[in-house]
């Protein structure tokens, strides 16, 4: 079965770094969407992506945060100048239809934990 | 402010020990209600979609239900592979594309 895939599974770095986390989504698929969860908290919704451009994103996804599909297969989520409290998993996701279509669920990747110190 | 809430947090079952968990939901209008499945470390697994009021899915010993309030995902004779922390989300109507709103999750242990 297709499987969305991210890499890496765990990152650490400091502080003030920029991170780049990376995800393959399911092939035939054309939304994407960025998640987190911080440890014993909800999964949050952080960005949507379509057709090249970002469709929907929340309060979390500031001007720090930024994504991008480098190429056919890959949807990258940066984080420009990382702060201790964006300590979380990290799941991509992605879907064939629009959310508001029937039966058009996301699939989600096993994530990238991300650890600032 | 929209809100859903599943309960309880945890939930620890003997093997064959039939029950259900909750998710209620107190939103502006829902487009759909959907449950998933996390395993430690790994990302939600998509078990259902659930969109009207009175709508049942099942899968093997897992049935979801839906009512104008709530949701239940009943398990029937689990067994310790059901072991796993159940997400229940929803999508509004007006909503954004992809934005699910979660719950907590509710956190199920079966014993052998």
């Amino acid at each position: 079965e297709p499987e969305v895939t991210q890499t890496p599974s765990h990152q650490v770095t400091q502080m003030g770094q920029e991170v780049i986390l990376r995800c393959v989504p399911i092939s035939n698929h054309l939304y994407f969407y960025w998640y987190r969860q911080i440890l014993g908290q909800k999964v949050e919704f952080l960005v949507s992506f379509y057709n090249n451009e970002i469709s929907e994103k929340s309060e979390i996804f500031d001007d720090q945060f930024s994504v991008e599909r480098p190429d056919g297969s890959n949807f990258t989520l940066k984080i420009r100048s990382t702060k201790l409290e964006d300590s979380a998993m990290y799941f991509c996701a992605s879907s064939d239809r629009p959310m508001s279509s029937y039966n058009s669920p996301l699939h989600f990747g096993n994530g990238t934990r991300l650890t600032v110190t | 402010e929209d809100q859903v809430t599943q309960s309880p947090e945890a939930l620890r079952l003997q093997e064959g020990e039939s029950s259900s968990l909750n998710c209620s939901y107190t939103v502006s209008g829902l487009r759909g209600l959907f449950w998933y499945r996390q395993d430690p470390g790994k990302g939600p697994e998509f078990l259902f979609t659930l969109y009207s009021a009175g709508e049942e899915k099942e899968k093997e010993r897992l049935k979801a239900t839906l009512t104008k309030k709530e949701s239940f995902l009943h398990i029937t004779a689990p067994k310790p592979e059901d072991s796993a922390t159940y997400l229940c989300a929803v999508h509004l109507y007006g909503g954004s594309q992809g934005n699910l709103i979660f719950g907590k999750g509710t956190k199920l242990s079966v014993k052998p």
